[in-house]
């Protein structure tokens, strides 16, 4: 059983099109996040969805959206999208707070822009 | 502000190597710390943690120790196998966090291991 699932794997489309991510995690964690990895693998957090409330980390363009219809599910759309959007995509999750709190990924969507 | 400070890579060892990553950080207080481990073609995985000063957090034989003293938590293992080449994570919650969704990520190191 796969805990964290994103589709599709892989992403190839062109300049200007609008796109979707999906993730879904069955672990009932209470948080989800999507994190971006560059080419030197650096990762960096877009947003964090936690009961209803977003967190949104304010260098993301706004081309960037976050819908989540329920607690298992948080997808990531991509209007207008350009080159500099080829990366990694990963999706994550967790549960609660306390020291120590453990992220869960999923295994990525190569999205590639050209 | 808070951040986390890795070797860079790549490190190539040969099999039963001992292996050392080092990972410094900047933080006030006492953060959480984490190695998360990236398999190729994979997600990241929590490798190993530790949420106090002198904590050691163990898994899979890799070894690392919360040094306040010196911002430090460097990964070790005693013998290194080829299913161990991946990306290697450190990283850092902040103090007064407990939410994931404050975690600082290192740049990662690539480990890479011979037969």
């Amino acid at each position: 059983d796969t805990a964290v699932s994103q589709t599709p794997k892989y992403l190839v489309t062109q300049m200007g099109n609008d796109k979707s991510i999906k993730c879904e995690q069955n672990l009932g964690h209470d948080t989800m996040y999507w994190y971006k990895q560059d080419s030197k693998k650096f990762l960096k957090i877009m947003f964090s969805y936690n009961n209803k409330e977003l967190i949104i980390n304010e260098t993301v363009p706004n081309r960037f959206s976050p819908k989540s219809p329920d607690k298992a599910h948080l997808n990531l759309h991509i209007n207008s999208l350009e080159l500099g959007d080829s990366a990694v995509y990963f999706c994550a999750s967790s549960q609660g707070g306390g020291r120590g709190t453990e992220a869960f990924f999923g295994q990525g969507t190569r999205l590639t822009v050209v | 502000g808070n951040s986390v400070t890795q070797m860079e890579g790549p490190v190539t060892l040969s099999e039963e190597a001992f292996l050392t990553i080092n990972c410094t950080y900047t933080a006030t207080g006492y953060p959480s710390l984490f190695w998360y481990v990236q398999y190729p073609g994979e997600g990241l995985q929590l490798l190993l943690k530790a949420t106090k000063a002198d904590d050691k957090g163990s898994n899979k034989g890799f070894e690392a120790t919360y040094r306040k003293e010196t911002t430090s938590f460097h990964l070790e293992k005693g013998s290194v196998q080829v299913s161990d080449s991946a990306v290697y994570f450190c990283a850092l919650i902040p103090t007064g966090y407990s939410s994931a969704s404050k975690i600082i990520f290192g740049s990662g190191t690539r480990l890479s291991i011979r037969p």
